[in-house]
């Protein structure tokens, strides 16, 4: 079973650039997250999508980030413009129906290096 | 939302057992807990859960203690390759079901 798909890897960009990364989760699975990961830190969630609507983005920076899910397939994360707080790894992950009792499966990351 | 406390970090040696722990003392009757970890430079990776009895998987066993306020995660035999970050999630049921990760133990396995 192929696993979480992301890319770029790596992303270096200078502050008030744009940019956006891109998720493949596992076929099948209706929930997808995003989460932002800062040096030394856990993981924290950005936005949670079940199919193609979005369940929670409380915590999404929404000035300066956005996310979709088109077709509840793959997701896009964009940062317009980026700030030098927001280097940090991006991580995507998906689960099958989203239930408290399910797996997530996480992608590699992406890791943003703003300048 | 249940909180963990977790040792900042561990040691073992290679071959040997280890036993992490992890209070959730605010877990409430439905929440499970989960434990994932994280290799180096790599995305958190599932390693088990539970509700109430000990549970045992490929990777780790789970014991979660009687009155369900704490768990430890077993490795049997810790390896090379189990040197990462280890997080308890507690997880409860609801529409929103991020995982919240706290800080979690780092584990070093020492040849």
């Amino acid at each position: 079973e192929a696993g979480v798909a992301q890319s770029p890897r790596y992303k270096i960009i200078e502050k008030r650039q744009s940019v956006a990364f891109w998720c493949n989760p596992i076929s099948g699975h209706a929930t997808l997250y995003w989460y932002q990961q800062i040096l030394g830190q856990g993981p924290k969630l950005l936005i949670q999508f079940q199919n193609n609507g979005v369940v929670d983005d409380s915590q999404l920076p929404k000035d300066r980030f956005s996310a979709e899910r088109l077709k509840g397939v793959d997701s896009t994360l964009k940062i317009q413009p980026a700030k030098l707080e927001d280097s940090a790894v991006y991580l995507c992950a998906s689960s099958l129906v989203g239930l408290h009792t399910d797996t997530q499966y996480f992608g590699p990351g992406t890791r943003l290096t703003v300048l | 939302d249940a909180k963990t406390t977790q040792p900042n970090s561990m040691e073992s040696n290679e071959e040997e057992p280890v036993h992490l722990p992890c209070n959730h003392s605010t877990i409430s009757g439905t929440d499970y807990i989960h434990w994932y970890r994280q290799l180096p430079s790599q995305g958190p990776e599932y390693v088990i859960h539970g509700l109430t009895s000990n549970v045992n998987n490929r990777m780790a066993s789970l014991a979660i203690a009687e009155d369900r306020k704490s768990s430890t995660l077993i490795l049997h035999r810790a390896t090379l390759r189990d040197a990462a970050v280890y997080y308890c999630i507690p997880t409860f049921e609801s529409g929103n079901t991020p995982l919240v990760f706290g800080k979690g133990t780092r584990l070093s396995v020492i040849a």
